[in-house]
């Protein structure tokens, strides 16, 4: 089945850094998603998606649907411990059926 | 709040036996999801349903079943577990049609088959 290609697949970085992430497809989607996975946790949605050159914000977060609606972009803010995480991707085909990127770990250093 | 409780954190099988993974939602969402996370993979789709007694496959159905007699109770099948079905295992619900700001992740279940 088709994933998408998200990157990078880890992060290590100092408290307070501001963090990037994206994902790409060969595909276009109509809506992209980002989730965040605390350890021992499921995937929680972040920020939804839904029209071309979209930036929606929350909080320290700021996520971007791209225009050719192969890409989106999330980008972090003055990181703090409990960022840390596993960021996923998803694109949203039909009605109901989602695609996930391969997640992105987020590791930070105090 | 929504919900979803898979019944087994961890759980350790041998290779060959038949593993039931149950999900219960609280929320009367029409539809309900079970996917597989691997490191490097992402999450990816193992079967979903969208009504009682209703099932779709998803990108990875191979090797196993799945069986929603109840809208509230989606269990995961896997009829002869293998080594290769090590993974975690994530129940998902949401409402018909709400998938996109509206899916919601059990704390998903660690599936060791030794």
């Amino acid at each position: 089945g088709q994933q998408l290609n998200q990157s990078p697949q880890s992060m290590f970085i100092q408290e307070g850094e501001d963090v990037s992430m994206n994902c790409t497809s060969s595909s276009i989607f109509n809506t992209w998603l980002w989730y965040k996975q605390d350890p021992g946790e499921g995937p929680v949605l972040l920020i939804a998606l839904y029209k071309a050159g979209e930036l929606t914000s929350n909080g320290r977060l700021t996520a971007q649907f791209g225009i050719t609606r192969k890409d989106s972009f999330l980008n972090i803010s003055a990181s703090i411990p409990s960022d840390v995480g596993i960021y996923f991707c998803a694109g949203l085909q039909g009605a109901q059926k989602l695609v996930f990127g391969q997640g992105t770990r987020l590791t930070i250093n105090p | 709040d929504v919900k979803v409780t898979q019944s087994s954190r961890y759980l350790v099988k041998r290779t060959g036996e038949k593993v039931f993974l149950e999900c219960v939602q609280d929320m009367d969402h029409e539809n309900m999801f079970w996917y597989r996370q691997d490191p490097g993979l992402g999450l990816r789709l193992i079967y979903f349903s969208y009504d009682v007694k209703m099932k779709e496959k998803g990108d990875i159905p191979e090797g196993y079943s799945v069986s929603r007699e109840k809208k509230e109770r989606f269990s995961l099948i896997l009829e002869s577990a293998s080594t290769n079905q090590t993974s975690m295992y994530l129940c998902a619900s949401s409402p018909a049609d709400r998938v996109r700001e509206k899916l919601f992740f059990g704390s998903g279940t660690q599936l060791s088959v030794l």
